[in-house]
């Protein structure tokens, strides 16, 4: 049971360049969760998505698109890096949006844009 | 004020020592509340869920303060395993809202 998986773990990317980073989950979880991390700044929630084929804005989703591709996977794109958006990426499910129901993280994607 | 404050230490203590953090939220209606441990460039694993009551896990006891707002995590009997950083999360105005975390070295 492998629970919650990202790719890739690490990515250097220049400016302006573009990039998907990929999410699933083996639990059956209705809902998934992109968050940043960045020193000092705890989890800032990104996008999430309450159940397949819904997705909605978190605290930080500027610069950011997702794809609830069915239920098990949830991507995030950058469309043109900046380096502002360097940090810790980490996909989360759970079996009900914002409720008592914990959150299981993948392991994150360290990305650095130059 | 921020919706949710926690002290980012670090918390040095001895091993076998006991320590407590706590975290305090503006927002009077949050629930929901959970207690995450994160190790050094790892995700966060759910520790404990807070319940009104209180609730127990070994060395661990978690606590919720309504009236002063603010949840607490007492570790007791430390260990040098403990050692990582703490996060707080909890449900305020819809959102789920997670601390900085508070940094716990045990030494020797």
């Amino acid at each position: 049971n492998a629970g919650v998986t990202q790719t890739p773990k690490f990515q250097v990317l220049k400016t302006g360049q573009s990039m998907t980073l990929q999410c699933a989950q083996d639990m059956n979880h209705n809902s998934m969760y992109w968050y940043r991390q960045d020193p000092g700044m705890g989890l800032r929630l990104i996008y999430y998505s309450a159940s397949e084929g819904t997705t909605d804005k978190g605290e930080v989703p500027n610069g950011y698109n997702v794809s609830r591709l069915n239920k098990r996977e949830f991507s995030l794109r950058l469309e043109s890096a900046a380096p502002s958006q360097t940090s810790v990426y980490f996909c989360a499910s759970s079996a009900v949006t914002l409720n008592s129901y914990e959150q299981y993280f993948g392991p994150g994607t360290r990305l650095t844009v130059t | 004020r921020k919706e949710v404050e926690q002290d980012p230490g670090p918390f040095n203590v001895p091993e076998g020592a006991t320590v407590a953090f706590n975290c305090t939220y503006s927002n009077s209606a949050s629930q929901s509340f959970f207690w995450y441990r994160q190790d050094c460039r790892k995700e966060p694993k759910l520790l404990m869920s807070v319940y009104s009551s209180g609730n127990e896990d070994g060395r661990f006891t978690a606590q919720l303060n309504r009236a002063s707002q603010y949840i607490s995590l007492l570790i007791r009997d430390s260990k040098l395993s403990d050692s990582a950083t703490y996060l707080c999360r909890l449900r305020g105005g819809g959102k789920l809202i997670f601390g900085q975390g508070t940094e716990l070295s045990v030494k020797p």
